[in-house]
């Protein structure tokens, strides 16, 4: 079956401390997965996908497939960070997405 | 407008009571997704639209839940005979293309009483 895990569902830390939010996915084939983030306030929007091997906002994720995990991390955690992550599998073929439960991230001054 | 936009933002019902929650994707897009969000469920998905057809309704959790898309834009997700535990955050998202990218609605508080 296809499942997304985070196993925290808070992640409190200070403000310049390092960060990582975990994910880990089950999956029988070629797993392409993203981290969403929703802030106050604001709508559910992408953060980052494992296929553009990109660093947003600081951000960056490695697709381990030997661990089967996609965990989120940023080296100094800001308080503009606080917010609610999603980590998600796309399934299927075109854009269905299996999202984990989600972690929040509060980042303290 | 330039964002999914979804109505009402809030709907308080009494059990048993139908329901209909509406979704305008952004313009041009053909892909549009249904999905629910339970408190320290995640996001469920709940159904697929691609043009008018639904390919992919895997998700609808009863036969008490339908949706619709016409024009290939507006999409109404119906809830017949509603039940408390359908009380959730309904997100309609849209997207164009396979690149992953979702655009989500602000979604639809539906309180069941």
């Amino acid at each position: 079956a296809q499942r997304v895990t985070q196993p925290e569902k808070l992640l409190s830390v200070f403000k310049g401390a390092p960060v990582e939010l975990k994910c880990n996915y089950s999956y029988s084939g070629s797993p392409e997965l993203f981290w969403y983030v929703q802030y106050s306030r604001q709508r559910l929007q992408l953060l980052l996908r494992h296929i553009s091997r990109e660093s947003i906002k600081g951000f960056t994720a490695d697709l381990n497939k030997g661990e089967t995990s996609f965990h989120l991390k940023k080296p100094f955690a800001q308080e503009e960070d606080s917010a609610m992550y999603y980590c998600a599998l796309s399934s299927g073929g075109y854009n269905k997405l299996i999202f984990g439960a989600g972690t929040r991230l509060a980042v303290h001054p | 407008g330039a964002g999914v936009s979804q109505s009402p933002s809030n709907k308080v019902t009494e059990k048993g009571k139908d329901v209909e929650l509406r979704c305008d994707p952004i313009s041009g897009h053909t892909a549009l997704y249904w999905y629910r969000q339970s408190l320290g469920q995640g996001l469920e998905f709940l159904i697929y639209f691609q043009g008018n057809s639904a390919p992919d309704k895997s998700g609808l959790p009863s036969d008490r839940f339908s949706a619709e898309r016409t024009g290939g834009s507006v999409s109404t997700l119906t809830i017949q005979r509603t039940q408390q535990e359908d009380s959730a955050v309904y997100l309609c998202a849209s997207s164009f293309g396979q690149t992953g990218e979702l655009f989500f609605g602000e979604g639809s508080r539906l309180t069941v009483l």
